[in-house]
């Protein structure tokens, strides 16, 4: 069974790092094929996909994020961490961390994200 | 980078009624896409993957089609449980969002 969950600070204040962990179990970021990525959701909005990061080291940012991100992970620990700069009452959401599988079908390539994590709010505010 | 333009954004129905949401890709993404419900704060849930695979465990009234440009999320008969937001999601592009509302 594949569980994840995300850890750290509940708050921020502007201009501040902010760093998250994902905790993950029931797999392996060795494995190839596996990848585990960042999604943020602010309230009462839709969802936003932010960073990801695959068992070998291959690392994609949204692009209008992506100055301010940073994705790694710690294979040993069965860690990944997103780091955010420069943080903004804007950035205020709920931010997920999810398994990341692909597969082959006839028609190519297809990915998805399951499952998630349960989800930790982080506010941004003086 | 594609966009993934979903409607309606928000739809009323009852217990029973046959609902569909409709996701259309801004390029062909063949069958590339994913299918999530989320309930008021709890993550989202993954319904269908590769446009039209159930996902294990999902109950059978959900269905996806559609490849290239336009899929389609179906709830044949929809049931208290599904009244929720439902995302579609390429790649890394999500949706905006449906929210299933009772009648």
């Amino acid at each position: 069974q594949i569980t994840l969950k995300e850890s750290g600070p509940t708050l921020v204040k502007p201009t501040q790092t902010l760093t998250l962990t994902c905790t993950f179990s029931g797999f392996s970021l060795s494995t190839s094929g596996v990848g585990v990525g960042w999604i943020r959701q602010p309230p009462g909005k839709a969802l936003e996909w932010l960073a990801l990061i695959y068992w070998d080291d291959d690392k994609r940012y949204s692009p209008s994020l992506k100055s301010r991100l940073t994705i790694t992970k710690d294979t040993s620990k069965n860690q990944v961490v997103l780091t955010m700069t420069n943080m903004d009452p804007v950035d205020t959401a709920t931010y997920y961390c999810a398994h990341r599988h692909r597969g082959l079908t006839i028609f190519g390539v297809v990915s998805w994200f399951d499952p998630w994590g349960q989800g930790t709010l982080v506010t941004v505010s003086s | 980078a594609i966009q993934m333009t979903q409607s309606p954004s928000s739809l009323s129905a009852s217990v029973g009624d046959r609902v569909t949401i409709t996701c259309r890709a801004s390029q062909g993404i063949r069958n590339d896409l994913g299918w999530y419900q989320q309930k008021p704060g709890k993550a989202p849930k993954l319904l269908i993957y590769a446009a039209s695979s159930l996902q294990s465990g999902v109950p059978s009234r959900f269905s996806g089609s559609g490849s290239g440009t336009d899929f389609t999320l179906t709830i044949s008969s929809l049931q208290p449980e599904d009244f929720a937001t439902y995302y579609c999601l390429q790649d890394y592009n999500f949706g905006g969002g449906t929210k299933v509302e009772i009648k």
